[in-house]
């Protein structure tokens, strides 16, 4: 299956910074991307889908000036953290879509675990 | 919510087929149904999907009803890494807004 990264896999951070967590689709061009979040013992959450060049639909209930989603090419997508505070730690995960044919399936980066302290 | 329903555990010997089952009595003409399985701490991994027909890949089977009300994911000869949580998600193939549930814990017994 088609290849997605994520930069960093882990980072702690001071309360009240901000963190930049990046998504790249290695070996294809994503005509979506997707970010979520994982609590532990829970399933992923969607936060938020975006397209190259638009403004990234949010999910009720996530705000989009604490999350900021920048999505500058086909194969890169990133999610700030604004003043991050104890409560948005968590495992944050992108996804992209890749488009074979007349098909789309949904691509998984590894994950970038967020501490906030 | 989800739109599906899914066993909250299983377990299985190595070796021998692992079947794990999904109801989605409420899935409608246009959308396909997904599988994919998260290993601890890592993020899901796609395994297959499929709308009516059954695939087969490299790594498993799907086998959907007839009535495409429920599937079943066949892991044909489980080992141990094949231990992780399964979900199964249903949605169209154009707009892959993905709602996962709990999903299966699968544990592949030695």
């Amino acid at each position: 299956g088609a290849v997605v990264s994520q930069h960093p896999s882990w980072v702690i951070c001071k309360s009240g910074t901000s963190v930049k967590i990046e998504c790249r689709s290695l070996d294809f061009q994503a005509t979506t991307m997707f970010w979520y979040r994982q609590f532990p013992k829970q399933s992923l959450m969607l936060m938020a889908t975006s397209n190259e060049g638009s403004k990234a639909t949010y999910e009720q209930g996530v705000e989009k000036d604490k999350f900021l989603i920048n999505h500058a090419s086909l194969t890169l997508s990133t999610l700030t953290v604004t003043s991050a505070h104890p409560e948005d730690s968590s495992f944050y995960i992108c996804s992209g879509a890749e488009l074979a044919g007349l098909q789309e399936t949904q691509y998984f980066g590894p994950g970038t675990r967020l501490l906030v302290l | 919510d989800a739109k599906t329903t899914q066993p909250p555990s299983m377990d299985c010997a190595e070796g021998r087929a692992a079947n794990l089952p999904c109801n989605h009595s409420t899935i409608s003409g246009n959308e396909y149904v997904y599988w994919y399985r998260q290993i601890h701490s890592q993020g899901p991994q796609y395994i297959i999907h499929g709308l009516k027909n059954n695939e087969t890949n490299e790594m498993a089977s799907l086998i959907i009803t007839e009535d495409r009300k429920s599937s079943t994911l066949i892991l044909p000869h489980a080992t141990l890494r094949d231990t992780a949580v399964y979900y199964c998600i249903v949605s169209q193939l154009w707009s892959q807004n993905f709602v996962f549930g709990p999903g299966t814990r699968l544990s592949v017994l030695p």
